[in-house]
């Protein structure tokens, strides 16, 4: 079958560095995505990688590694509005979406 | 700024009622879905729609129909509801992608809960 993985909840201080990982086995792999959602609130889009390596944009970066199966997002210089669920989704060879249950991150000051 | 608009926020209804989620997307995309959300589960696809009047099952369609009368709204019915339907329901537009409906970013909308007593 197919399994996205990621933690449920990981708790980092105010300021610091956070990787959130997100590992997966699907039917073939045509991207990854990240999408961030706050309590309440819609899903909003974070970041797209299908190529091996890291992706940068401003505190967010997004990792690849198509060979083993593994993504990560690292949140730099956390701030207290970081709080929200981030949600790892793979594009599989199908074009079907296959969803980790997501990570609670709990932002401490 | 793009927008997906869902009607309601919060519903309770009773088992048996039927049951209407309304979705509007200002954005002029083509393809737009249903999404419910759980917890401990990542979503998982009812619907989805390519095109007005064009619509295409998803993972767990059983219980559930849609309608896309018009491009801007895609609407989900539960013809009769019942408690193991008690969820969030993610409504969600993409434009057209070469790689298929789902290659690009999702928008989505801020949700509707319900409750079925």
């Amino acid at each position: 079958g197919q399994n996205i993985d990621q933690p449920t909840e990981m708790t980092a201080t105010e300021g610091a560095i956070v990787q959130i990982n997100c590992t997966y086995q699907t039917s073939g792999f045509n991207g990854l995505f990240w999408y961030q959602q706050h309590a309440g609130e819609a899903p909003t889009f974070l970041s797209y990688n299908v190529l091996d390596g890291l992706e940068e944009k401003g505190r967010f970066s997004s990792f690849l590694s198509r060979s083993k199966g593994y993504s990560y997002l690292l949140l730099k210089e956390l701030q207290m509005k970081d709080s929200a669920s981030y949600l790892c989704a793979v594009l599989d060879s199908n074009y079907q979406l296959i969803w980790g249950a997501g990570t609670k991150l709990i932002i401490k000051p | 700024d793009v927008k997906v608009t869902q009607s309601s926020r919060y519903l309770v209804k009773r088992t048996g009622e039927k049951v209407f989620l309304e979705c509007v997307q200002d954005m002029d995309h083509e393809n737009m879905f249903w999404y419910r959300q759980d917890p401990g589960l990542g979503l998982r696809l009812i619907y989805f729609s390519y095109d007005v009047k064009m619509k295409e099952k998803g993972d767990i369609p059983e219980g559930y129909s849609v309608s896309r009368e018009k491009k801007e709204r895609f609407s989900l019915i539960l013809e009769s509801a019942s408690t193991n339907q008690t969820s969030m329901y993610l409504c969600a537009s993409t434009p057209p992608t070469s790689g298929g409906p789902l290659s690009g970013e999702l928008f989505f909308g801020e949700g509707s809960r319900l409750t079925v007593l």
